[in-house]
């Protein structure tokens, strides 16, 4: 069974901050992906990163994948109001199937 | 371009009565998957398809089918609804490059 621990599970913080996401397992995964969830709607993708080690920035948002393909940390930077809602990684492992980790819920406060 | 489309966006149920979600996707991609989430439990892997006629299951699949007769098309059936299945199921569909996953807007459905 593939199982992916994700924390904190809520963080709440003053707006340009900077804050860490983190996604841990022992099972290595062929990619990881970082999804955003809005209330009522469906998660969207933010980014999959593929390669051990592998860093990928979007704007004020860093993601990277551990050496080993095991874990991956999302990093946000100087966080603003509009970076609220829920965090959630999932590793891809078989034929794409994924695996999700419990979802990090971010209040950024103005 | 619609994406991944699902109906309904509501559904109240009751216990023991049978349904079916319905997903659609445009973008003809090969994998499409069916997920539940719960409060404090993320999303959960119900069923998956790798395409056309090939279906498999997932991490939860008891109470569920899928059939997958179409690329395009991947209904989600409750046998027997339970008061357990109350949920929000989310259907997605991704190519076979591995990008990443598009999801539905969500089925909240509630069994009583």
């Amino acid at each position: 069974t593939q199982l992916l621990e994700q924390s904190p599970q809520f963080l709440s913080i003053q707006e340009g901050e900077n804050l860490t996401v983190y996604c841990n397992s022992s099972s290595v995964f062929s990619s990881l992906q970082w999804y955003r969830q809005e209330p009522g709607e469906g998660p969207v993708l933010l980014v999959t990163v593929v390669t051990g080690g592998e860093v990928k920035k979007l704007k004020r948002l860093t993601f990277q994948f551990g050496d080993a393909r095991k874990d991956s940390s999302l990093h946000i930077t100087a966080a603003q109001p509009g970076d609220t809602g829920l965090y959630l990684c999932a590793g891809a492992y078989g034929a794409q199937k994924l695996v999700f980790g419990q979802g990090t819920r971010l209040t950024i406060n103005p | 371009n619609a994406g991944v489309t699902q109906t309904p966006k509501f559904q109240v149920l009751k216990t023991g009565q049978s349904m079916t979600l319905q997903c659609a996707q445009d973008m003809n991609h090969e994998y499409m998957s069916w997920y539940r989430q719960d409060p404090g439990m993320g999303l959960r892997l119900i069923h998956y398809s790798v395409g056309a006629g090939i279906t498999d299951q997932g991490e939860v699949p008891n109470g569920y089918n899928v059939s997958r007769s179409t690329t395009e098309d991947f209904p989600l059936r409750l046998l027997s609804a339970a008061p357990s299945q109350t949920s929000v199921y989310f259907c997605a569909s991704s190519g076979r490059g591995g990008g990443g996953y598009t999801f539905g807007s969500g089925t909240r459905l509630t069994v009583v």
